[in-house]
């Protein structure tokens, strides 16, 4: 399977603990956005990485919440201390620079559920 | 600010029955709009976009789209639904800040009954 794949696909943890998610976008693709998803609404933007650059971030990602995309390739999302409203779909999709009207190609999403 | 609207939280239509899914836009300037699907558990799959020329884009699973920029619409259509079409369907505009992130609507349910 050559499309975007994150892991877990599902997450549950206790209000409190730590968690991260990984995302490994397609390979030639070096633009690498991370979306935020709750029940009945569309994916929020959170973050946006051009190769290992961070270039943007949203007023959405406060700051207990990190990415890192190191070397340009696999990305991480880390929830430090979650709380119960962080309970939400996490979408990852990236995308190719060299075409500014390209579509972005979205993984599976890992769903996170805080008790 | 720019923003999209679905109108409709859920769109019930007949197999067979040709089906619309609207949506609206908000931008300054010239629009880029995408329509995406998303299945139970699953992530975002692309359907069509629209960026500039006609205004009738066709895409993937025989949907299209018209956009109309005197109404400021991007409504989604298919002339023939099928059951397997039942999903929940987004629009979304490309932010044009920069770095092409999507600003997307709060999704219609499209249910397709036998």
């Amino acid at each position: 399977d050559t499309g975007v794949s994150q892991n877990p696909r599902h997450k549950i943890t206790k209000r409190g603990q730590n968690v991260t998610f990984r995302c490994d976008p397609i390979s030639e693709h070096n633009r690498l956005y991370w979306y935020r998803q709750t029940l009945g609404q569309g994916p929020e933007f959170l973050t946006y990485f051009q190769n290992e650059a961070q270039l943007e971030k949203s007023r959405l990602l406060s700051d207990r919440f990190s990415a890192e995309r190191p070397k340009g390739s696999f990305s991480t999302l880390e929830i430090q201390r979650t709380e119960q409203g962080d309970s939400a779909m996490y979408l990852c999709a990236s995308s190719l620079r060299a075409d500014t009207n390209t579509e972005a190609f979205f993984g599976q999403g890992t769903r996170l559920t805080v008790v | 600010a720019q923003s999209v609207a679905q109108p409709e939280d859920q769109v019930n239509v007949a197999e067979g029955n040709p089906l619309t899914v609207k949506c609206t836009y908000s931008v300054s300037g010239n629009p880029y709009l995408f329509w995406y699907v998303q299945y139970p558990n699953r992530g975002l799959q692309f359907l069509l976009k629209y960026i500039t020329g006609d205004n009738l884009v066709k895409g993937s699973y025989g949907f299209e789209a018209e956009f109309n920029k005197s109404q400021t619409s991007f409504h989604l259509k298919k002339p023939s639904a099928l059951v397997s079409d039942s999903a929940l369907y987004f629009c979304a505009v490309r932010d044009m800040g920069g770095y092409n992130k999507l600003i997307f609507g709060a999704g219609t349910r499209l249910a397709v009954h036998p």
